[in-house]
């Protein structure tokens, strides 16, 4: 079965520092895989999406980046945080075959920027 | 105007209580997605469904093409049943990929 893990689970950074989230999926290959941003009693916003190694589409201009330095492997990093990078960060993956695509969550990270 | 929007925004119920949790959309979809945040954030799909209807244990999805409309009902409710529960559709137009979320529906269910 596939198994998406995220970390770290919380995080708390000051404004300023470098950011780096993980996220890794098991039990498939190929998959598409995305980044979401909850911020604090607001809805999901969908970042960052990759459907290969090396191809990310960005969906909201941020001081964020992503990188999919291998099938499995999807990575979320800031060069200098703000205070408004807060939030809960998700990722998740669907597989290759649609669309429609079918999202599966990870257990996400809580970012505090102090 | 968003183009998800789910109602109630809250919602309290007495365990066992039949609920029902909407969700309209103004655009054409190819499919209509139903999530299960829990209290610690993790999110869980439900259903995703094109039409028709379906069923997983205590709760049903259905959706209504014609008239843009989609409904999450759960059976004999249960007091783990309170999380906040998001419709999101993939858009025809749109990327194939992305999800338009609507805002969340609070449940609270007490025993």
């Amino acid at each position: 079965s596939q198994t998406i893990h995220q970390w770290p689970a919380t995080l708390v950074q000051p404004v300023g520092s470098p950011l780096s989230l993980e996220c890794t999926v098991e039990g498939t290959s190929n998959p598409n895989l995305y980044w979401y941003r909850q911020a604090a009693g607001r809805g999901l916003q969908l970042l960052f999406y990759s459907v290969g190694i090396g191809q990310i589409s960005s969906e909201v201009p941020q001081n964020l980046s992503a990188s999919r330095p291998q099938d499995r492997q999807f990575i979320l990093s800031s060069k200098k945080l703000l205070l408004s990078d807060s939030g809960f960060y998700l990722c998740a993956w669907s597989g290759y075959r649609g669309p429609p695509y079918e999202q599966y969550f990870g257990p996400g990270t809580r970012l505090t920027v102090t | 105007k968003n183009e998800v929007e789910q109602s109630p925004q809250n919602l309290t119920a007495q365990e066992g209580e039949f609920i029902t949790i909407n969700c309209s959309y103004s655009v054409g979809i190819s499919a209509l997605h139903w999530l299960q945040q829990h209290p610690g954030g993790g999110i869980v799909s439900l259903f995703m469904l094109s039409s028709g209807k379906k069923k997983h244990g205590r709760l049903i999805a259905t959706i209504n093409i014609q008239e843009k409309h989609s409904s999450l009902h759960i059976t004999a409710s249960h007091p783990r049943d309170s999380a906040v529960y998001i419709c999101a559709a993939t858009i025809s137009s749109g990327s194939a990929r992305q999800l338009t979320f609507g805002s969340g529906t609070q449940l609270t269910v007490l025993p």
